[in-house]
């Protein structure tokens, strides 16, 4: 079965330093999302791609925050520099297609990364 | 703007116990998606079901369960004969469809103990 790869689960690190989160969705998905989680609380959207095209990144804390989908297939999210209050999980999703009459389809999430700032 | 609530933040149940998860939401649009997920504590949000809003039908899936009301605005779940695997946090969310973003909104969550 499909599923969406992200890596590393697991990140620590201090306060000021960069980090990047790598996802790759399911292949064919034409949309992929990267979603922040903080500890008890629903998953929020950061950023939304279709294809290679930023389509939402209103959420997005766009003085430290960047991600990009060069090839329109897998996509990286960084943070620089890391600010204690970013600990969270970092889920990336993605759908197979929007299309604007057809309605959307189902959100499929990888396995997320944790991030702790120290 | 678009509002997901699940007022129950824990539910504490006995195996084989039947067990409803509550989910109100809120939306101006007339075309609109709700879906339920699972977060084991691994992490991964892993989904179950998706409903549009033209489709008020009932669903059954083995020991699971959806009710739709669009009067009531609420997308229940219910899981039957309750298992130890079945702990974990369940999250409702809603999409909407605009200007080619439909991101998930979510409520904040339900978690769900069952004990053997």
């Amino acid at each position: 079965e499909a599923e969406v790869a992200q890596s590393p689960r697991y990140k620590i690190t201090e306060k000021s330093q960069a980090v990047a989160f790598w996802c790759d969705p399911i292949s064919g998905h034409a949309t992929l999302y990267w979603y922040r989680q903080i500890l008890g609380q629903g998953p929020e959207l950061l950023v939304q791609f279709q294809d290679e095209s930023v389509v939402d990144d209103s959420q997005l804390p766009k003085d430290r925050f960047s991600a990009e989908r060069l090839k329109g297939v897998d996509s990286t999210l960084k943070i620089q520099p890391a600010e204690l209050g970013d600990s969270a999980m970092y889920l990336c999703a993605s759908s197979l297609y929007i299309r604007e009459g057809e309605g959307t389809d189902t959100q499929y999430f990888g396995p997320g990364t944790r991030l702790t700032v120290l | 703007a678009q509002k997901v609530t699940q007022a129950q933040t824990e539910i504490s149940v006995v195996e084989k116990e039947d067990v409803t998860l509550d989910c109100v939401y809120e939306t101006r649009d007339t075309t609109y998606y709700l879906f339920w997920y699972k977060q084991p504590p691994s992490g991964e949000l892993v989904f179950l079901i998706r409903r549009n809003s033209f489709d008020e039908q009932n669903e059954i899936s083995g020991r699971y369960s959806w009710n739709f009301q669009k009067s009531t605005s609420s997308f229940n779940f219910t899981i039957t004969a309750s298992q130890v695997v079945d702990s974990a946090v369940y999250f409702c969310a809603l999409s909407v469809l605009s200007y080619n973003t439909d991101k998930l909104i979510f409520g904040t969550g339900t978690r769900l103990q069952v004990f053997p």
